[in-house]
């Protein structure tokens, strides 16, 4: 079955550390990758996304992201957190259009 | 200016109610889309409009029904309201349909059934 999987449900980082979230998914053919951040209380917002050429994307707020096709994955990364990076982080892939399949989300809590 | 703007914000109402949520985007786009988003966070599809015209229909129970008066809007009715609907109802939307357009989300409208 297709799927998108986040390994990490509650992420607790101190702030300056670096973060990786991991993201993997099962589907065939061409997909289309995205993350999404939902900060609190707010409607979610792309961070980046990736549908061709270089593997290694970058997005808003420093974060990127690289997609690894042999281990269908699409992880994110930032090299240095901040308090205000505290969020809800959802990647999603489309592979047909016309939706996004998510994950089911990291949420990440940056403590000062 | 608002991207997709939906209302109300917030809906509580009890079992066996009908209610709409309304949701309207100024972007242009040609394609919306309703999502559920459970208690646990996790969001699933639940209809996609291309202009007008329903693309996706993702099993949802038919007490929800799409309505897309022009490209512009979608809004969801809901007969019947069980309390299994509690949830937050985010609109989208997107130039078109292909893979690679970004959607815009918005804020959402959380409905509480008691």
């Amino acid at each position: 079955a297709q799927s998108v999987s986040q390994h990490n449900h509650h992420v607790i980082l101190s702030e300056a550390a670096s973060l990786e979230l991991g993201c993997n998914y099962s589907y065939g053919g061409t997909v289309n990758l995205f993350w999404y951040v939902q900060y609190p209380g707010q409607h979610l917002q792309l961070l980046l996304k990736y549908f061709s050429g270089d593997p290694l994307v970058k997005g808003i707020k420093g974060f990127e992201a690289e997609f690894i096709k042999s281990k269908f994955s699409f992880n994110l990364r930032k090299p240095s957190v901040q308090w205000s990076d505290t969020a809800e982080y959802f990647c999603a892939v489309s592979n047909s259009g016309y939706a996004l399949n998510f994950g089911k989300g990291t949420s990440l809590l940056v403590t000062p | 200016d608002t991207a997709v703007s939906q209302t109300p914000k917030y809906l509580v109402t009890q079992m066996g109610n009908d209610k709409s949520i309304k949701c309207e985007q100024n972007l242009g786009h040609d394609t919306m889309y309703w999502y559920k988003q459970d208690s646990k966070k996790f969001l699933k599809i639940m209809f996609s409009y291309n202009n007008k015209e329903l693309i996706i229909n993702e099993t949802v129970p038919n007490r929800f029904s799409p309505k897309s008066p022009d490209k512009a809007h979608l809004n969801l009715h809901i007969n019947s309201l069980e309390l299994g609907d509690s949830a937050v109802y985010f609109c989208a939307s997107s130039q078109d349909g292909l893979g690679w357009s970004e959607q815009y989300f918005g804020p959402g409208t959380r409905l509480t059934v008691t």
